[in-house]
């Protein structure tokens, strides 16, 4: 059974860091593309930022462009998000999620969520 | 980025009624669409890919239709399990990849 368990969310003030991790299991971790998503109070769901299974490749939503660092350790089967210069509207419970082989999959596994409040 | 449009965005039905649930693309995404079912507090959950498969133990009641721009989402026989919220999702163009904003199921 894959699962997906989210780590790191929490209070935070504006212009501030945190680490967000997300332990996985149940499957061959380094042979899927992983994402985040989030979701702020009331609105709906927002791709954040995804990586290949090598880490070779990258992409990041234009809001988040250069403020967070999406990366993987296979050896451990653990995905991050570094986000550094949080803005109140990164407020948001922030998901992490499994797709496919490539990007351009749906994401057919999600985690349960962490919670990330940004607030001066 | 393809904008992706849900309606309505809260869709009143009868226990036991069939929903209907509208999504739309700003461009051609072909059949790269997903639906996911979207609980309070739990992970979101994949109902549908590739605009009309339905994901593993999904039950027959959710199908799928539609490709190009139009996409619809039918749930036959409402349960009560099912008023809850679901997103469509295109995985055409990327990144980013793009919901929509979702649709309310609510009891009337």
């Amino acid at each position: 059974e894959v699962q997906l368990l989210e780590s790191g969310g929490g209070l935070v003030q504006t212009g501030g860091s945190l680490r967000l991790s997300c332990a996985a299991s149940g499957f061959t971790f380094s042979s899927y593309v992983m994402s985040w998503v989030r979701q702020a109070p009331g609105k709906g769901l927002e791709w954040v930022s995804g990586i290949s299974g090598g880490s070779g490749s990258t992409y990041y939503a234009d809001s988040v462009k250069g403020r967070f660092t999406i990366s993987r350790d296979n050896s451990k089967n653990t995905l991050f998000l570094q986000m550094n210069t949080l803005r109140a509207e990164d407020t948001a419970v922030y998901y992490c999620a499994k797709e496919g082989a490539w990007f351009g999959d749906r994401i057919d596994n999600w985690g349960q969520g962490t919670l990330v409040t940004a607030s001066s | 980025e393809v904008v992706m449009t849900q309606s309505p965005a809260t869709l009143y039905v009868s226990p036991g009624e069939r929903a209907t649930l509208s999504c739309r693309a700003s461009q051609s995404v072909k059949n790269n669409l997903a639906w996911y079912q979207h609980r309070p507090g739990q992970a979101p959950r994949l109902l549908i890919y590739g605009a009309s498969t339905r994901a593993t133990g999904i039950p027959a009641r959710f199908t799928g239709s539609g490709s190009g721009t139009e996409f619809t989402l039918t749930i036959n026989s409402l349960q009560s399990e099912d008023f809850v919220v679901y997103y469509c999702q295109q995985y055409y163009k990327w990144p980013p990849v793009t919901f929509g904003g979702g649709t309310k199921v609510e009891i009337k």
